[in-house]
This record gives structure tokens, sequence and C-alpha cells, in this order.
């Protein structure tokens, strides 16, 4: 089986501009997590989407979005970008929602923010 | 929320030493899952450890959920097993820690 897939890899936005990702879960998973890492914060949760519905989001404003699709791909978006959203952003699936399997995550979209 | 703590920050270690990374965790948990992130970022599962104890190679790992903490064995290290580990808890909205980021020198 294709692992997690994300694209684009590298992106590089200046502030005040917007930004879409976008992430492949494995065939078949039907659970997308988002994180963000940077150096400061470390790794935290964006949102869990799950059957095209959202159903955790963390801790971060309202610029941050996204959406799942029916075949289970997701996008993330970022509108009007700060310097601080310069980080590591990584897509993780599974199985099901609160599966005990274990997550698998894609090898990240890395963002500047200029 | 629940609070996951990791240490040591840092560890520097010979080819072929043998080390120990902890995972300490606030509260009762489901599911413990320890990762290694490689230098270009990666993020690759070990262990997927709830609680007892799993080998895999050189890597094993122990969770003693009772008294809230993880272990990371790594025996004999290669230069390959450099980067950060990190612990995390939860399914689908993971808590990780701050990691542990290892060098291994030759």
């Amino acid at each position: 089986k294709a692992g997690v897939t994300q694209t684009p890899r590298y992106l590089i936005k200046t502030r005040g501009q917007q930004v879409t990702l976008s992430c492949s879960p494995i065939s078949g998973h039907r659970s997308v997590s988002w994180y963000q890492q940077t150096p400061g914060q470390g790794l935290q949760f964006l949102f869990e989407y799950f059957s095209e519905t959202q159903r955790n989001k963390g801790n971060f404003p309202g610029r941050f979005s996204g959406r799942q699709f029916s075949n289970s791909r997701s996008e993330m978006n970022v509108s009007t970008l700060e310097l601080g959203d310069s980080a590591l952003y990584l897509c993780a699936s599974s199985p099901e929602r609160g599966s005990t399997d274990t997550q698998y995550f894609g090898p990240g979209t890395r963002l500047t923010v200029l | 929320g629940i609070q996951v703590e990791q240490s040591p920050p840092d560890l520097i270690l010979q080819e072929g030493a043998n080390s120990t990374l902890r995972c300490n965790f606030s509260d009762s948990v489901n599911n413990l899952q320890w990762f290694h992130q490689n230098p270009w970022g990666q993020l690759i599962n070990l262990f997927y450890i709830p609680s007892g104890t799993k080998q895999n190679g050189r890597l094993s790992a122990t969770t003693v959920a009772t008294e809230r903490y993880s272990l990371l064995y790594i025996s004999s290290s290669q230069t390959t097993d450099s980067g950060v580990y990190f612990c995390a808890v939860g399914y689908s909205t993971l808590t990780f820690g701050k990691g542990t980021m290892l060098l291994v020198s030759p």
C-alpha cells in the first residue's frame, strides 16, 4: 500500500497570503488528522476529520480551516498568513476514528512565511 | 488536558552504546505510541504500547500504565538511530511530548 502523501512538500508564502495544503491518506483509511510542528511549540494537534466531518479541533485561530472529501483526501487552509505560521505541517491517517491502530504520518509540508 | 513529559531532552551516544528514553504522562491513558522523526521530518511509528512490553529488533518499549510512564530502550545504537524520539498519547488526536533528540556518533 502507498503511504500517506502530502503536497506540496515545500512552500514559501508572504504575510497576508493564504495557502492550501493537501493530504491523501493510506487507501482504506477514513480518519485524517493534521498537526503543526514548530521549534517553540513542538507538535500540536490542529484538526481531525472522519467521514467528511470535523470531529475535533485544536486550539488554533479561525484562520486555520480544513475539509475532507468523500474519498478521504483532506485539505487544510490557512488564511492571512503570519510569520508564526511557518512550520512543518504533518498529516496522519488511521483506519477508523479512535482506532487502537497507530497513526501513519505523511512526510509533511514545510511552510515558510516571509 | 493530559501532559506528556519526555526525558532527557538531548542525548549524545557513541555507536554501540545503549540508551533509555523516558515518557511520563499526567493521567491514565489507553493509547501510547513511540515515534522516531528522521532528519527530513518524517515521523515513523515505532511502537503502539498502551501497556506491557514489546520488542522490535534493537528497540524495545515498556509501558507501566498504573505508574504513568513508558520507556524506550535502544540497544547497540547506530548512526541511523539519530533523530528525535517522541511519545504521544491519544487516538486520532495525539498529544505529543517535546521529544528526545538523539545523536549517535561513529
